[in-house]
């Protein structure tokens, strides 16, 4: 995804906080995503923020969007071992039939005990 | 539901053999989309789908075809495969193309093309 960019890489103490960061290019992006793959495994939703939106806190996660810069960035609170995994963000792109998600490299995080 | 399923889970193949890869889902889901994911590139979109009998390109199409029959299938074909199609490849599905909806993910297919 060359329009989302990521850091690939994050480590982090347990019971710290991670900070993953993203940039994206299309101003007309609605929606932007947080997805979590876990080793071995397909990609889960975990949140999400719409456009109007700066800001947005569930339980130990906080999305922070400006749009100014076309900046996004995951706060995970108190971060744990199971957080380990790769995070991508994606933005959604606008065509003709409707909306496509164009994905970030992803940042893989690594939580050490 | 079974969700978004996929088979194979592990493929190896030669240089230019073909096969398909099976992507399937029970939601009733209109919008379909495979993508690869190879290191330090995030995912990528190959094809997608938004119903039956419509597919189109997404941003790296060559080296394969889909088709869409059913709502619920959405194979994709490697006809001749390459070195460079080694990769895992997700499936995708939600509801339709609309924006906001929450796309779904398989479990991947991991390709290794010797």
């Amino acid at each position: 995804g060359e329009d989302v960019e990521q850091s690939l890489f994050l480590s982090v103490r347990e019971g710290d906080s991670s900070v993953i960061n993203c940039t994206y290019t299309d101003s007309s992006s609605t929606y932007l995503y947080w997805y979590k793959q876990e080793p071995g495994a397909g990609l889960q939703l975990l949140t999400y923020i719409f456009s109007n939106m700066d800001m947005k806190q569930d339980q130990r996660l906080t999305v922070l969007l400006n749009k100014k810069d076309k900046h996004l960035s995951l706060r995970i609170a108190d971060t744990q071992t199971g957080d380990s995994a790769i995070y991508f963000c994606a933005e959604i792109q606008i065509y003709n039939q409707g909306g496509k998600l164009i994905f970030g490299q992803g940042t893989e995080l690594s939580v050490k005990p | 539901n079974a969700g978004v399923t996929q088979t194979p889970k592990f493929q190896v193949l030669k240089t230019g053999q073909s096969m398909t890869l099976q992507c399937a889902q029970d939601m009733n889901h209109e919008y379909m989309s495979w993508y690869r994911q190879d290191p330090g590139m995030g995912l990528r979109l190959i094809h997608y789908s938004v119903g039956a009998g419509i597919t189109d390109q997404g941003e790296v199409p060559n080296g394969y075809n889909v088709s869409r029959s059913t709502t619920e299938d959405f194979p994709l074909r490697l006809l001749s495969a390459a070195p460079s199609q080694t990769s895992v490849y997700f499936c995708a599905s939600r509801v339709d193309s609309s924006v906001g909806e929450t796309q779904y993910f398989g479990p991947g297919t991991r390709l290794l093309v010797l």
